[in-house]
């Protein structure tokens, strides 16, 4: 079975950091590129990061841009996104996604659970 | 970035009618290289993750009922459930893939009236 397993989600204080971790399993996780995507509540899908199946690129939305960095380590099938200097307007649900197939195009037929990120003080 | 604009934010439909859902792109999505439009759409039951219904504007996911169906071109698109059943209520939203970064409408919730 294909499935995204996201943890790492918790109550953080404004300014502070925390890693969010995505296991895949039921395919070959080093052939595709993956995503990030949030859902604060109540509100719509918002694309966050995306990292190629090499790891070589990757890419931000400019919400996020130079206070979180996207990851992947292969050999664990295993995706991060480290969240750095943390706002109260990054309260989501973050979704781990994966492209449909491998492709140029990002569009996402595989999403996990999520995992709740809460910036309060 | 490429700004999606659905509309109604919210319709209600009783069971076994047409319900149509509208996505306007800020600009084309008509993808270069196959001469296709680069749009998704995506259902999100309470409490679940979006699943992908439709690509390429009109292209039905493997194991999505065809009573659903995509069609528009350009900036124009719409998303037609050809007879609302009960398991169908969700928020329903578009996505842009032509161009990076992609993005996201922000919903349609669909009810049962």
């Amino acid at each position: 079975e294909v499935q995204l397993v996201e943890s790492g989600g918790v109550v953080v204080q404004p300014g502070g950091s925390l890693r969010l971790s995505c296991v895949a399993s039921g395919f070959t996780f080093d052939d595709y590129t993956m995503h990030w995507v949030r859902q604060a509540p109540g509100k719509g899908l918002e694309w966050v990061s995306l990292i190629t199946s090499d790891g070589g690129t990757t890419l931000y939305a400019d919400s996020v841009k130079g206070r979180f960095a996207i990851s992947r380590d292969n050999s664990k099938n295993s995706l991060y996104l480290q969240m750095n200097t943390l706002r109260t307007e990054d309260t989501a649900l973050y979704y781990c996604a994966r492209d449909f197939a491998p492709q140029k195009v990002h569009y996402m037929a595989v999403w996990g659970k999520g995992t709740t990120v809460t910036v309060s003080s | 970035d490429i700004v999606m604009t659905q509309s109604p934010d919210s319709l209600a439909v009783s069971l076994g009618e047409r319900a149509t859902i509208n996505c306007k792109s800020s600009q084309s999505v008509i993808y270069s290289s196959n001469n296709k439009n680069c749009l998704a759409w995506y259902q999100q039951k309470p409490g679940q993750p979006p699943k992908l219904l439709i690509y390429w504007a009109s292209t039905r996911e493997s194991g999505v009922p065809d009573r659903f169906s995509g069609s528009g071109s350009g900036t124009d698109f719409t998303l037609t459930i050809s007879s609302l059943q009960a398991e169908d209520v969700a928020v329903y939203s578009c996505q842009q893939y032509c161009v990076n970064p992609v993005t996201f409408g922000g919903g349609t919730k669909v009810e049962i009236k």
